[in-house]
């Protein structure tokens, strides 16, 4: 079973429109953290923000927000005022545990947004 | 300024052949993972390695083999036992801390193509 789903493969945006991608997450351990990645075409990935699962507020980092749900399981990122440099592959991951171990990052497929003017 | 340098950035190879791509990093970083990217697949964990001389398996390592002799470096060879090495490849870093929020650092990319 997948372990982060993104439902989105693409979607297409009106700039200065309020964008929100879809990531939901599958795990037993009590103790995870989830991260939003950018990509733009250049091929890095840039961080955008982190939930942990015993934050108690909703993270948010300029105009990015995560809509933090967790008896849904879900953690969608949501992007105020879309610009068109925010066209990209978005990553929605996740980490197990409480950071003491060295696994990497589990990732989502990714959802390309595409902002129109 | 610090962070991850790759290279090199393209690398054409014929099948058979093995081929090694660099991963440097001078975060001071202890954990370093090299991740494939297939399109629309995500990115899927090849190796990572916690310190010097220790690296462990990710998902799918078969037909990769990688190296830690420095805490900087992390140099991943795609063997020709790999039946299907065309992807991008990315390698990343990160703070070894429990507590730490653990958000991976990621160098720019190297990008294989098997002709």
């Amino acid at each position: 079973a997948q372990k982060i789903t993104q439902t989105q493969p693409g979607m297409f945006v009106q700039e200065k429109e309020a964008v929100t991608l879809d990531c939901t997450y599958d795990t037993s351990d009590p103790s995870y953290g989830l991260f939003w990645y950018k990509q733009p075409s250049s091929g890095e990935m840039i961080f955008l923000i982190y939930q942990g699962s015993y934050d108690q507020q909703n993270a948010t980092e300029g105009r990015y927000s995560l809509n933090f749900q967790k008896a849904r399981k879900s953690a969608n990122l949501v992007i105020s005022a879309s610009q068109l440099g925010d066209s990209a592959m978005y990553f929605c991951a996740m980490r197990e545990g409480t950071g003491g171990g060295a696994d990497g990052l589990t990732f989502g497929k990714g959802t390309h947004l595409i902002i129109q003017p | 300024d610090g962070g991850i340098t790759q290279s090199p950035k393209y690398l054409f190879r014929k099948e058979g052949q093995n081929v090694t791509l660099s991963c440097e990093q001078n975060l001071n970083h202890d954990a370093m993972y090299w991740y494939r990217q297939d399109p629309g697949q995500g990115l899927r964990l090849i190796y990572y390695s916690q310190i010097v001389n220790d690296f462990q398996k990710g998902d799918i390592a078969e037909g990769y083999s990688v190296s830690r002799e420095k805490k900087e470096s992390f140099p991943l060879t795609v063997t020709s036992a790999q039946k299907n090495p065309t992807a991008f490849y990315l390698c990343a870093s990160r703070i070894f801390e429990t507590g730490y929020r653990g958000e991976l650092f990621f160098g720019e990319g190297s990008r294989l193509t098997v002709l």
